[in-house]
């Protein structure tokens, strides 16, 4: 079965700083690979997601991430952080095959945002 | 347009309580999800539809939970006999397709305590 490990429980960043939020997945094949935000109250939101083709994804808000197959990672990045982006991020998998709908999340890593 | 609406937003129920969580999907949207989201942990799946037939249960952690979706539109999640564990939020999700491709958007969730 697949997994996906965030190891950052927890960032703090200072607004306008770059960001990368790590995302590290356990599967045997290529999987299907997506980022999550979910600020309070809100359900989550898609920022982009990775089938196949161009290593550097672009998503919203400014974010983009870059799967590396050799290293198993999907990790999330942003050049400039604007307070607004402070929330919680989630990286999920699904399988490839008939099964590719179903969502592997990671445990999250909040996001907090210095003025 | 709307998004995904979920009702009650915040329940309480008593140990042994029935509860049913209400999930009303984007109009027209075929798939329909749920996933339990632990107190700092990330979603994790529990059912999935495509109209009216569930295609996978496999992640119901017991026979308590139950899940219909009648008439291939809205949807609802029964716990029997409610327990400590199963306090959570729950998450609903649709998708206009039934492949990865296509983007689960969620609703705001329903959050269940159990005392």
């Amino acid at each position: 079965a697949q997994s996906v490990t965030q190891p950052d429980i927890h960032i703090t960043v200072s607004e306008g700083a770059s960001l990368e939020l790590r995302c590290n997945y356990s599967y045997g094949a290529t999987p299907y690979l997506f980022w999550y935000v979910q600020s309070p109250g809100q359900g989550l939101q898609l920022l982009l997601k990775y089938f196949s083709g161009d290593t550097l994804v672009q998503g919203i808000k400014g974010f983009e991430a870059e799967f590396k197959r050799s290293q198993s990672s999907f990790n999330l990045r942003k050049p400039s952080v604007h307070w607004s982006d402070a929330a919680e991020y989630f990286c999920a998998v699904a399988p490839g095959g008939g099964s590719n709908y179903k969502l592997t999340f990671g445990k999250g890593t909040l996001l907090t945002v210095n003025p | 347009g709307a998004g995904v609406s979920q009702s009650p937003r915040y329940k309480v129920a008593k140990r042994g309580q029935d509860v049913a969580l209400r999930c009303d999907p984007i109009s027209g949207h075929v798939s329909l999800f749920w996933y339990q989201q632990a107190l700092g942990q990330g979603p994790e799946f529990l059912t999935y539809f495509q109209n009216e037939a569930q295609l996978d249960k496999s992640g119901l952690p017991s026979d308590r939970f139950f899940a219909e979706r009648p008439e291939g539109s809205v949807s609802t999640l029964k716990i029997q006999r409610t327990q400590q564990e199963d306090s959570a939020v729950y998450l609903c999700a649709s998708s206009h397709r039934t492949v990865a491709s296509g983007e689960q958007y969620f609703g705001p969730g329903t959050r269940l305590t159990v005392t």
